[in-house]
């Protein structure tokens, strides 16, 4: 699986939108780009994953640039409970191979503020 | 949510006893997994399961066994505990291989 690249950690203010970048320059084209967050002691919580058109649904939105090397995670109107650690992951997405697994990085501590 | 429920949700205990730790989904889901997490390492793979009687290892299974003997319930069981395995253990479970995989709330296992 392609490695990601994510800053360590960003603020944002309540009800502002959140938009969390990942860098993923050598993904490879059957490769999905998929997020994840972590609020402290939960497990973690599926986002949004896709290919390389955007998606959205009712947790956030997901911008794949034209050459699929980066993205981004808009969350549109962050709340205090979105203070958590966001992990942006790539993953083959035909069946078989390694893609039984998630490989979490180090992530993107967002920290919502009021 | 998904229907993930994962017992004990904490745990103290000797080395040298044997733990088991459960994962019962009420999604009716054929994948299930079971993650570590530790600080530094972030999640790692211990064991996964693709059907009931059918699993397979991860990254780190020594010292780990698993059993799935219906699709409901998947037992990660450490047959002698080593303060190595000090951990928060996550079960999940997901419809398919290349779908998204939802996570339990986590066991916190400490190995005295």
């Amino acid at each position: 699986d392609a490695k990601t690249t994510q800053p360590t950690s960003m603020d944002c203010a309540e009800g502002r939108a959140a938009n969390l970048p990942c860098n993923h320059s050598t993904i490879s084209g059957n490769e999905y780009v998929y997020w994840y967050r972590q609020i402290h002691s939960q497990g973690p919580q599926y986002i949004i994953h896709g290919l390389k058109n955007n998606e959205t649904n009712e947790m956030a939105s997901l911008i794949i640039t034209e050459d699929r090397k980066s993205s981004t995670l808009i969350l549109p109107h962050a709340t205090l409970r979105d203070t958590a650690v966001y992990y942006c992951i790539v993953r083959v997405a035909k069946v078989g191979g390694s893609n039984y697994k998630l490989t979490f990085g180090k992530g993107t501590l967002l920290t919502v503020n009021p | 949510d998904a229907g993930i429920t994962q017992s004990p949700r904490h745990k103290v205990t000797e080395t040298g006893t044997p733990v088991t730790l459960r994962c019962h989904q009420t999604e009716n889901h054929r994948y299930m997994y079971w993650y570590r997490q530790d600080p530094g390492h972030g999640l790692r793979l211990i064991h996964y399961s693709y059907g009931v009687k059918d699993t397979d290892k991860g990254e780190v299974s020594d010292g780990y066994s698993v059993s799935r003997s219906k699709t409901e319930d998947f037992l990660l069981t450490l047959e002698s505990a080593t303060s190595s395995q000090t951990s928060v253990y996550f079960c999940a479970i997901s419809e398919a291989l290349n779908q998204p995989q939802h996570f339990g709330d986590g066991t916190r296992l400490s190995i005295l």
